[in-house]
Parts: structure tokens; sequence; C-alpha cells
């Protein structure tokens, strides 16, 4: 089952560009999560939303229910954004506490 | 400093030796989860918890097993280990199920052989 699906699956920029990541998911949702994960292994926690748009620093991540879709967008990208970012959605019908993640889109950002 | 905890974070293991994988938070959240992360396959929910006492499967429960006896603890256990529960393990934890933001553990990477 693919209920959330990322694209692209691989993306290289240069420094200084402007970055789309993409989300959509088939699912009523009660909230969306944007996760990072850099190599090494951690993951951290970027923006949960339920609605609108959220901006922390260079990032902005933006979500449209009507049209389950979700952005993701790095302005002025560095080499230290280069990380696996996640996408996740709570599941409004689902098991309560399920979350439904996506594959991840690897981002490489060179200098 | 807000935290999630696993332990160990690294283990290797052989097939069929119980083994516990412990998580705690020092946040007071309620909400806890463990997940596994598999190359293709992303993460992957193994079980939940919304409280103490209650807890619940998720999309890959088989071969785990869970306990929530205190709000700050939720160990992952395998009672019998295989090779195909080899997996870098994550443990998370949010203020509640619905809106809460995700903390993460550091992982925990286990080979079974």
């Amino acid at each position: 089952k693919n209920e959330v699906e990322q694209s692209p699956q691989n993306l290289t920029a240069q420094e200084g560009e402007f970055i789309t990541i993409n989300c959509s998911y088939s699912v009523g949702i009660s909230a969306l999560h944007w996760l990072q994960q850099h190599p090494g292994g951690g993951i951290v926690s970027l923006f949960m939303l339920s609605s609108g748009k959220k901006k922390h620093g260079r990032l902005i991540a933006t979500i449209n229910i009507q049209e389950k879709h979700s952005s993701l967008h790095i302005t002025a990208s560095h080499p230290r954004d280069s990380a696996v970012y996640i996408c996740a959605v709570k599941d409004y019908g689902g098991s309560q506490g399920n979350l439904i993640f996506g594959k991840g889109t690897k981002l490489s950002v060179k200098p | 400093e807000a935290q999630v905890t696993q332990n160990p974070r690294y283990l290797i293991t052989v097939t069929g030796k119980k083994l516990t994988v412990t998580c705690s938070q020092n946040m007071n959240h309620e909400y806890m989860s463990w997940y596994r992360q598999d190359p293709g396959l992303g993460l992957r929910q193994i079980y939940y918890s919304m409280n103490v006492e209650v807890t619940d499967k998720g999309d890959v429960p088989e071969g785990y097993k869970v306990s929530r006896k205190e709000k700050r603890n939720f160990p992952l256990i395998l009672e019998s280990p295989s090779p195909n529960q080899t997996s870098l393990y994550f443990c998370a934890s949010s203020y509640d199920r619905d809106t809460g933001e995700l903390f993460f553990g550091e992982g925990s990477r286990l080979t079974v052989l």
C-alpha cells in the first residue's frame, strides 16, 4: 500500500538553490510530519502540520488538505541540508496512534 | 535537556536469544512508539502506546512485544530474535497522539545472526 508518496526520491542541488520536496497522501489525516534524517541515522522532527503553512529559518512547510498534498521548501540551500527528508501522516480513520511514512527524499547539496 | 534515550545503540546477537531494547523519555509524554527502518522500505511502525498500560499494534508487530508500566519507559522485547529482525530501530515520543511534535531516540542497530 502506497498511501504516502514522496517525490523526488533523490535530489541533487547546488548550494544556494531553492528546493522543493513533495508529499502526497491518499488517506484522511489529522496531522502531517516532516522529518530529517542525517547520514549516521538520527531523526529530527522539522514540522508538524494540520493546515496552512509553517516557517522555521530557511525551511517552509505547506499543506493543502483538500488536495492531500504537502511541500517542504528549503531556501538558500546549504551542504549541511544534505539529508533524507521523510513525510509521515497520522491517518485520521486508521488505528489510533498509527503513523504512515513515505520512503523519503534523499537530498544532496553540493558546494 | 528533553530527550529520548535508547539502549543499546548497537547489538549483535544470535537467533533465539531474547533481548530487550530500552526506551526512556524525560518529557512526560503520553504517546510512545517503536519503528524499524529497512533499506527500500523506509520507516514502519511496530507498536505504539497512548499512555500507561495502553499499547497497540502498528504495521509490523510480529515477533515483538512491548510494555508500558511507567509513563517514561517503553521497552521493545524480542522474545526469539530471527535474522529478518536485523534492522535499525527507533523509539519516539510525543505529547499526544494527534498533534504533538515527535521526538526520536538516536536509534538502535540490531544484527541477528
